[in-house]
Order: structure tokens, then C-alpha cells, then sequence
């Protein structure tokens, strides 16, 4: 299978950047993802990204990955208390997805 | 867009009871996941169906757990009987390219 590593917690202020870390230990991963979760709720989908590009950036989100260090991260910039959530590293190999435990993000006002 | 409806939302049974959960995935979407997600844990697949072919279940425990999908479409995930360590919530996804897409849930708890 594959291993997916993430910190267990963040905690920033409100207006910082967040940066969330993971890695992954199969080369062969196609796709990396990061999901978000909120209580209650299912995973959201934020961005992914094609194991060949090194970044990737949506609005406030910059995806970056080293490849070669088999490292993903995810910077939230301006970082808001609605941005507080678990937030998921998945990386895709053939067809299954192998999920991290999730980084629990706390903003503080 | 519609997305992956599941239900029932929250699910409370006794040990040894059995339960079914239900998922509509989106439309046009040929593969379906379900996965346990342990309290503090990233999730873990249990089954995947291409259309209403399974592709993997090798980490569904078949001696309580089964799960099928219906002409390719809606899918149920069955667990009979129930144990203390079932108490999860389960996810189920669809997927259209790289892209996956997860339902809100259900959250089953055994007592």
C-alpha cells in the first residue's frame, strides 16, 4: 500500500498563511489531493495536483510537491476562522486513493 | 451539480444488530468507493465498484461486511452482524477522472 504522513494539529492568527505538510511514500502516485473536513460533514475536495508539475495555485491555495522528497504541502494564504477544519493529504495510486490521518487547523481571532 | 447523497445521516444500534447504509452517487460517475473513517483517522477504503463490478474489496471484512451496487448506480454497504469496533462514520465517494467526491456520511455508532 502506500504510507501518508501528516502533523496532527496547526494553529495560526487570523490574516497569517497556514502551511499544512505531508508526505507519501510511493514514487508511483499519480495524483495528490488535499481534502478538507469540517465537523460533522464529508471531505470537501480543495485541489489536487498531477505528480508531474511541482506547483499549483487556486486563489488562496498554493499546492507544492517535491517530488523527489516525496513532499506535499499546502499553503492557505490570509488564513480566515472559516478555514478551521481537518485538513486530508491523499495520494492516488492505480485507482485507490490512500489517505493521511489529517491535520486538525485552528485559527485564532 | 448534485452531489453523493448518502443516508441515513447518524445510525445508533445495539452489538450484534444489523444496519444498511445508502449512497447516490453523481451522475454519469462510474466508480463508487466506500470507505470507514475511525474517529481521529483518515479514511480507509472498503470496497470499490467500477459501474456494478467490484474492483477491490480486499479489506472489506466479508464475514460481517457486503456491499452492492444496484444496475451501476445507487450502492448499499450492509453490516451484519454489528460490532463495538463498527462504530465509524462511513464515506462514500464517486469519482470522474482524478477527481473524487464524498458524500457527508453516516455515523454509526454500536452500542
Amino acid at each position: 500500500g502506500e504510507d501518508v504522513e501528516q502533523s496532527l494539529f496547526l494553529s495560526v492568527r487570523e490574516g497569517d498563511s497556514s502551511v499544512i505538510n505531508c508526505t507519501y511514500t510511493d514514487s508511483s502516485s499519480t495524483y495528490l489531493y488535499w481534502y478538507k473536513q469540517e465537523p460533522g460533514a464529508g471531505l470537501q475536495l480543495l485541489t489536487y495536483i498531477f505528480s508531474n508539475m511541482d506547483m499549483k495555485q487556486d486563489q488562496r491555495l498554493t499546492v507544492l510537491l517535491n517530488k523527489k522528497d516525496k513532499h506535499l504541502s499546502l499553503r492557505i494564504a490570509d488564513t480566515q476562522t472559516g478555514d478551521s477544519a481537518i485538513y486530508f493529504c491523499a495520494a492516488q495510486r492505480g485507482n485507490q486513493f490512500y489517505f493521511g490521518t489529517g491535520t486538525s487547523l485552528t485559527v485564532i481571532p | 451539480e448534485a452531489g453523493v447523497a448518502q443516508s441515513p445521516r447518524y445510525k445508533i444500534i445495539e452489538k450484534r444488530q444489523s444496519v444498511a447504509f445508502w449512497c447516490n452517487p453523481i451522475s454519469g460517475h462510474a466508480t463508487l468507493y466506500w470507505y470507514q473513517q475511525i474517529l481521529g483517522q483518515g479514511p480507509k477504503l472498503l470496497i470499490q465498484f467500477q459501474n456494478n463490478g467490484v474492483v477491490d474489496d480486499s479489506q472489506l471484512p466479508k464475514d460481517r461486511f457486503s456491499a452492492e451496487r444496484l444496475k451501476g448506480v445507487d450502492s448499499t454497504l450492509k453490516i451484519q452482524p454489528a460490532k463495538l469496533e463498527d462504530s465509524a462514520v462511513y464515506l462514500c465517494a464517486s469519482r470522474v477522472g482524478p477527481q473524487a467526491f464524498f458524500g457527508q456520511g453516516t455515523r454509526l455508532t454500536v452500542v
